[in-house]
């Protein structure tokens, strides 16, 4: 399909080691953003793009977190060092423009052992 | 916290019944967002109301906007096994990120 596409679905990693999250958006949506969802809560904003821009990145929990877009596409989520709390699920959606609805993939589920 | 606050956080009914979900926030909105969640997936788009409309429908839902009350509902009509789900509202307080509530889990019993 033409959807929002994550890879891993599932990722586990000792603590201590890098984890890469890997983004497909929607062809031609503008905006793509990350957010963290922890059992039983609701998504958390971690950033923002504006086709290869960083326009936000206010969410993100600590300098080991890192985002990148560079051609305007594929976004990576990067996690450096991961630590325990670093364990949730990892959800990115597109959207044409920020005031549009979100399209989400079905995340990335995170465990640090 | 500009988090949405939603209630109820749990809700059972009978296939047939109507769910009714809300949500309240906490300064002047842009725009406000129902999303459902079915376990294990992604977030599914429902309806986005914006601050100068008062009420939408799309099919079985209907989504009223007060902002005098800084609240928003959600009613499902004519529920069904199929809608069982967490339902969240989002508030997009006019910058570019979305603000999720705690979420509402729906559950319908057949």
């Amino acid at each position: 399909g033409a959807g929002v596409s994550q890879s891993p679905r599932y990722k586990v990693a000792k603590r201590g080691q890098d984890v890469a999250l890997r983004c497909d958006p929607i062809s031609g949506h503008v905006s793509l953003f990350w957010y963290q969802q922890a059992l039983g809560q609701g998504p958390e904003f971690l950033t923002y793009f504006q086709n290869e821009a960083q326009l936000d990145k206010s969410g993100l929990p600590s300098d080991r977190f890192f985002a990148e877009r560079p051609e305007g596409s594929v976004s990576t989520l990067k996690i450096q060092r991961t630590q325990q709390e670093d364990s949730a699920v990892y959800l990115c959606a597109s959207s044409l423009q920020t005031d549009q609805p979100q399209h989400f993939g079905d995340g990335t589920r995170l465990s640090i052992l | 916290s500009q988090q949405g606050e939603e209630d109820p956080q749990a809700l059972s009914i009978q296939e047939g019944e109507n769910a009714t979900m809300n949500c309240s926030y906490k300064t002047s909105i842009n725009n406000l967002q129902w999303y459902r969640q079915n376990s294990g997936r992604g977030l599914v788009h429902l309806i986005l109301i914006r601050s100068n409309e008062r009420e939408k429908h799309s099919g079985r839902l209907r989504v009223t906007l007060d902002t005098s009350k800084k609240s928003s509902s959600l009613l499902i009509t004519a529920s069904r096994a199929a809608d069982t789900a967490s339902y969240f509202c989002a508030i997009n307080y006019n910058t570019d990120k979305l603000i999720f509530g705690t979420g509402t889990r729906l559950q319908v019993f057949p």
